[in-house]
């Protein structure tokens, strides 16, 4: 799988738009670029994937740069619930991940109030 | 509900002895994962499994030991070989392949061992 360099921290306010980035300049065509979070002492939530388009749901929308080698996470309105380890993983599709996803340290988003 | 849960939430061994954490899904799902988390760190993986009865080593799977009887059930054995137990144990699964359910892995609440 692509490595990926993310921020070990950032700070928000809370209402605005959070913008959390993601490097993977090493990515190959058949990868996917997804997003998970870890609320402290809980499992990971995943949040959103894609492959070159931009894509928007119900918690997030992900901008992938043409090129593919960065994205960025946005969070829209943030809340002090949003606040969380965020990681950025990178690895082709091939059903999902039949064998299992690289965490690393992700970047630790702080809303504040 | 569905979902995936872990027990017990704390779990407290001695030095030596081997402890067996639970992973139960009623989600359906066919794959299922162990994963470690040290403090500050991101999760690595320890064993995974894609159908009953297989399994297939991860990245840290030295001194751990699975097994996969059930579709529900996918427990985690640390043993004394293991040499620095102390963790927080995720277990994981995921749809089946082919389906829209498959990008996503869902996660348990977690386990926290502690060996003294």
């Amino acid at each position: 799988d692509a490595k990926t360099t993310q921020p070990p921290s950032m700070d928000c306010a809370e209402g605005r738009a959070a913008n959390l980035p993601c490097n993977h300049s090493t990515i190959s065509g058949n990868e996917y670029v997804y997003w998970y979070r870890q609320i402290h002492s809980q499992g990971p939530q995943y949040i959103i994937h894609g492959l070159k388009n931009n894509e928007t749901n119900e918690m997030a929308s992900l901008i992938i740069t043409e090129d593919r080698k960065s994205s960025t996470l946005i969070l829209p309105h943030a809340t002090l619930r949003d606040t969380a380890v965020y990681y950025c993983i990178v690895r082709p599709y091939s059903g999902g991940g039949a064998d299992g996803l690289t965490f690393g340290k992700g970047t630790h988003l702080i809303i504040q109030p | 509900d569905g979902g995936i849960t872990q027990s017990p939430k704390y779990l407290f061994r001695k030095e030596g002895q081997n402890v067996t954490l639970s992973c139960e899904q009623n989600l359906n799902h066919d794959a299922m994962y162990w994963y470690r988390q040290d403090p500050g760190q991101g999760l690595r993986l320890i064993y995974y499994s894609q159908i009953v009865n297989d399994f297939q080593k991860g990245d840290i799977a030295e001194g751990y030991s699975v097994s996969r009887e059930k579709k529900e059930s996918f427990p985690l054995t640390v043993t004394s070989a293991q040499k620095n137990p102390t963790a927080f144990y995720l277990c994981a699964s995921r749809g089946p392949q082919g389906s829209h359910l498959s990008y996503e892995q869902y996660f348990g609440p977690g386990t926290r061992l502690t060996v003294t």
